[in-house]
């Protein structure tokens, strides 16, 4: 069971890009990583997951390195809807015991 | 993407009382279905795994007795809060992953706000 490492706040402005690093040094070798949004008063919703090197989808872009022990997740020129809290997932097979982290808080500032 | 419906959205009751949330997976077969709570300012916490036709695996210390697990077929299953309390309150999050969905990925209800008087 991979454990994660996230920072607990980030701050931005409108138009940055944001990049979220998580940690997770006991990544198993059929482990992916998953991550998602969450609202206040809401489910979460799925970003985007990846296995290694790079993955982009028409909302973020997802960056893991070679040794896979952390990822990045990028999310280009936010606007105030991105904030929410972001959670970085590490997991095999149907989301057997998923734990999901404290995640972090994005305030998009105006 | 998948498309999970849960519901009712918020509930008040009354102390003793049982309380029934469903979870729906719409345009999928939902063969693993997940059940959280989540306090204010928290993470999701995972309360059990429910298989399709068998019993749901229930997280260390989570009360069986109190939370029942029903996954009788493959697109419904439904927790009930069994003489709800107080310090049941809480928002309850249901997921799936199933059939045509890559393995680790969930998704997500809504959310249910249980508020118990």
């Amino acid at each position: 069971l991979a454990k994660t490492t996230q920072p607990i706040s980030m701050d931005s402005y409108e138009g940055q890009e944001v990049n979220i690093t998580c940690s997770h040094n006991n990544i198993a070798t059929n482990d992916y990583i998953t991550w998602y949004q969450q609202f206040p008063s809401q489910g979460p919703r799925f970003i985007i997951q990846g296995y290694k090197t790079k993955v982009t989808n028409e909302v973020a872009s997802l960056f893991i390195p070679a040794d896979r022990k952390s990822s990045t997740l990028s999310l280009p020129r936010v606007s105030l809807s991105d904030t929410a809290v972001y959670y970085c997932l590490v997991g095999g097979n149907y989301g057997q015991n998923f734990v999901f982290g404290p995640g972090t808080r994005l305030s998009v500032l105006p | 993407g998948a498309v999970v419906s849960q519901h009712p959205s918020r509930v008040i009751c009354k102390s003793g009382t049982s309380v029934k949330i469903e979870c729906r997976s719409l345009d999928f077969q939902a063969t693993t279905m997940f059940w959280y709570r989540q306090f204010p300012k928290q993470s999701l916490m995972l309360m059990a795994t429910s298989n399709e036709g068998s019993k749901a695996t229930y997280e260390q210390g989570v009360e069986k007795d109190k939370f029942l697990i029903n996954h009788a077929s493959l697109t419904l299953s439904t927790l009930t809060v069994a003489s709800a309390h107080p310090e049941d309150s809480s928002f309850y999050i249901c997921s799936a992953s199933g059939q045509g969905i890559p393995k680790n990925i969930q998704y997500f209800g809504a959310g249910t706000r249980l508020s118990v008087l």
